[in-house]
């Protein structure tokens, strides 16, 4: 069964402040599988975040986190993460991580959520 | 970069069909054949329920069923129940390794 379950959320974090995002995936060959984050703000719709290679050599990202947020991967421990810098209030958001199939996402963690404010 | 556009709501009885729209441009939606669609219900993470324009994942009902003409793809739903009443999201590759997820539907079975 494949399962992806995010970590490092559930903290209020200051506006400017880091957080790093750990996502443990099981059930599926990892390093096969290019993987992303998505985001959700409360009450609001989904916004893909970022993703990476199966290989971790090719990332992109959103052009609202470029520069702020890095997304890795270590496919011997099986896991993705995003390391989140600079953060506002605009980034508050339950994050997914997501595998990705065929240019979508067909398994979902259960979210983490991020809370950036004073 | 923005959204793609999808009616705020949309209701059907039981039984019925119903049809969700996804507006993109010529740079996404438009470009690629890489439309999916997304179902999530209330205080629940997202399903996916069509990718790549019209496929089924295994285990998706065939009542779910996808298109695309031009700039605007669509996602319908026949033989409405009451346990597809949920937000709908469709999602488009857009180039350069970026996606665009769409504004959002929530349906409603009367």
């Amino acid at each position: 069964e494949v399962q992806l379950v995010e970590s490092g959320g559930g903290c209020l974090v200051q506006p400017g402040g880091s957080l790093r995002l750990s996502c443990a995936a099981s059930g599926f060959t990892f390093s096969s599988y290019w993987m992303s984050w998505v985001r959700q703000a409360p009450g609001k719709g989904l916004q893909w975040v970022a993703k990476i290679k199966d290989d971790g050599t090719e990332k992109s990202y959103v052009g609202s986190v470029k520069g702020r947020f890095t997304i890795s991967r270590d496919n011997a421990k099986n896991s993705v993460y995003l390391e989140m810098n600079g953060l506002r209030a605009e980034d508050t958001a339950v994050y997914y991580c997501v595998r990705d199939y065929r240019w979508a996402f067909d398994y979902w963690g259960q979210g983490t959520l991020v809370t950036v404010s004073s | 970069q923005s959204a793609l556009t999808q009616p705020a709501s949309v209701s059907g009885s039981p039984g019925q069909s119903i049809t969700i729209s996804c507006t993109g441009t010529s740079s996404d939606v438009g470009k690629y054949n890489y439309v999916s669609w997304y179902q999530q219900h209330p205080g629940k993470g997202p399903k996916l329920v069509i990718y790549e324009v019209i496929k089924r994942p295994s285990g998706v009902s065939n009542r779910f069923s996808g298109s695309k003409s031009g700039n605007t793809a669509s996602l319908t739903i026949s033989g409405l129940r009451a346990e597809d009443e949920a937000d709908y999201y469709c999602c488009s590759d857009a180039g350069s390794g970026i996606y665009f997820f769409g504004t959002g539907t929530e349906v409603t079975v009367l």
